[in-house]
């Protein structure tokens, strides 16, 4: 089945640690986002990138990171430096050559930082 | 600025109980207005895409139009599993390939029997 695949499910960490989240899909997208949702808010877009080794800011990326060594991984780091880190992060990837573009999205890791 | 608001926030319904939910946006300039649903903890899962207004598309029991200045998604003859919260999010022309999308807080749908 193809699809996009987020680990893990549950992530619990210290403040001042740095945690990495992964997501990888075999839809063969070229496109793959990141997202945080908060409750009461929309979802707001951290990184993206279009193509493999490239990769661009979105609207919340301080204290984010990420990489795109892969076309199928695109993971994302939480430093230190983010203020809020609780929250549940969406991967999302899409297919640049399709004529409709929408994003499809992995089912999610919600991060607790303590 | 681009924007997305949804009404009602929460909607309860009775199974049987038809009723629609409204995504209102203002953008520069429209490519594409998507809809999605999302389960408790749970990934949004994508439903339709909507591209000029006038277009509708359906799927089961429920069918997404569009205007130039919202969207409604109606639910005919609801049952309890179509709870979930349904988001809108529409992708301005401004953004290219990158295909940028801005969310709503999505509508909180509670069917009940």
């Amino acid at each position: 089945d193809g699809g996009i695949t987020q680990s893990p499910k549950y992530l619990f960490r210290k403040e001042g640690q740095n945690v990495t989240l992964s997501c990888e899909q075999n839809l063969n997208h070229d496109a793959m986002y990141w997202y945080r949702q908060d409750p009461g808010q929309g979802l707001r877009l951290i990184y993206y990138s279009q193509i493999v080794n490239d990769f661009q800011k979105g609207d919340i990326a301080e204290g984010y990171s990420v990489s795109r060594e892969k076309k199928e991984s695109f993971p994302l780091t939480v430093t230190s430096a983010q203020k809020n880190p609780t929250a549940f992060y969406l991967c999302a990837s899409r297919a640049r050559d399709r004529p409709s573009y929408e994003q499809y999205f992995g089912p999610g890791t919600r991060l607790t930082v303590t | 600025e681009d924007q997305v608001t949804r009404s009602p926030e929460a909607l309860r319904l009775q199974e049987g109980e038809s009723s629609s939910l409204n995504c209102s946006y203002t953008v520069s300039g429209l490519r594409g207005l998507f809809w999605y649903r999302q389960d408790p903890g749970k990934g949004p899962e994508f439903l339709f895409t909507l591209y000029s207004a006038g277009e509708e598309k359906e799927k089961e029991r429920l069918k997404a139009t569009l205007t130039k200045k919202e969207s409604f998604l109606h639910i005919t003859a609801p049952k309890p599993e179509d709870s979930a919260t349904y988001l809108c999010a529409v992708q301005p022309i401004n953004t290219g390939t990158a295909s940028k999308l801005t969310f709503g807080t999505g509508t909180r749908l509670q069917v009940t029997l």
